[in-house]
């Protein structure tokens, strides 16, 4: 079965540091994938997509992902997190011919002060 | 302003007592979908339509009913609640349903005692 592994529940970091949120997916031909995030008591909004043309993928607020087919990875990252950073983030995936999107769990990402 | 909305945002029922809550978008879009988000779970879809009186289950649908008489609304059905229900749905929104971004609502969270 299609799946989306999500390999952290939870990630904290202090603020000015590096965030990187790691996402898996089980394989298939030209895949869709997108990060969300989502801040409490609000929808998800989308940070970024990859959908078959450059592998590095920059998003709004200095979010980025890369594409590496070989290792089935699309991990997020950011240089330096803001306390505005602090929510949970889904990595979803676009199969072909699955006519619904792959979210996996969620990391909840913390930003200490 | 395109969005995505549901109504309504909070509600608590009793067991056995049927409810809707509605979904509608500005977009003109296709393909809208409705899923709950549980914890450690991500979001997982319950049912989806295509376009106008096309609908089918997505991988969840057991005690919901929705319906597509016209394109802009997706009401979910729940006949008869019962407190495994009991969870935050969201409504989404595509072009189509291949390789494009989804637009979610805010979200609706249910409580069925």
């Amino acid at each position: 079965a299609q799946s989306v592994t999500q390999l952290d529940s939870h990630v904290s970091v202090s603020e000015g540091t590096p965030v990187l949120l790691r996402c898996n997916y089980s394989s298939s031909y030209s895949p869709s994938l997108f990060w969300y995030v989502q801040h409490p008591n609000k929808g998800l909004q989308l940070l970024l997509k990859y959908t078959s043309a450059a592998t590095l993928v920059k998003g709004i607020n200095g979010f980025e992902a890369e594409f590496k087919k070989s290792e089935t990875s699309f991990h997020l990252t950011k240089p330096s997190a803001h306390m505005s950073d602090a929510a949970e983030y889904f990595c979803v995936v676009s199969y072909t011919g699955r006519r619904a999107l792959t979210f996996g769990s969620g990391t909840r990402l913390q930003v200490q002060p | 302003e395109a969005q995505v909305t549901q109504n309504p945002r909070y509600l608590i029922t009793v067991t056995g007592k049927k409810l809707t809550v509605t979904c509608s978008q500005n977009m003109n879009h296709e393909y809208m979908s409705w899923y709950r988000q549980d914890p450690g779970l991500g979001l997982r879809q319950i049912y989806y339509s295509m376009n106008v009186e096309v609908t089918d289950k997505g991988d969840v649908p057991e005690g919901y009913k929705v319906s597509r008489k016209e394109k802009r609304n997706f009401p979910l059905i729940l006949e008869s609640p019962s407190p495994n229900q009991t969870s935050l749905y969201f409504c989404a929104s595509s072009p189509t349903v291949m390789n494009t971004e989804a637009f979610f609502g805010q979200g609706t969270r249910l409580t069925v005692v």
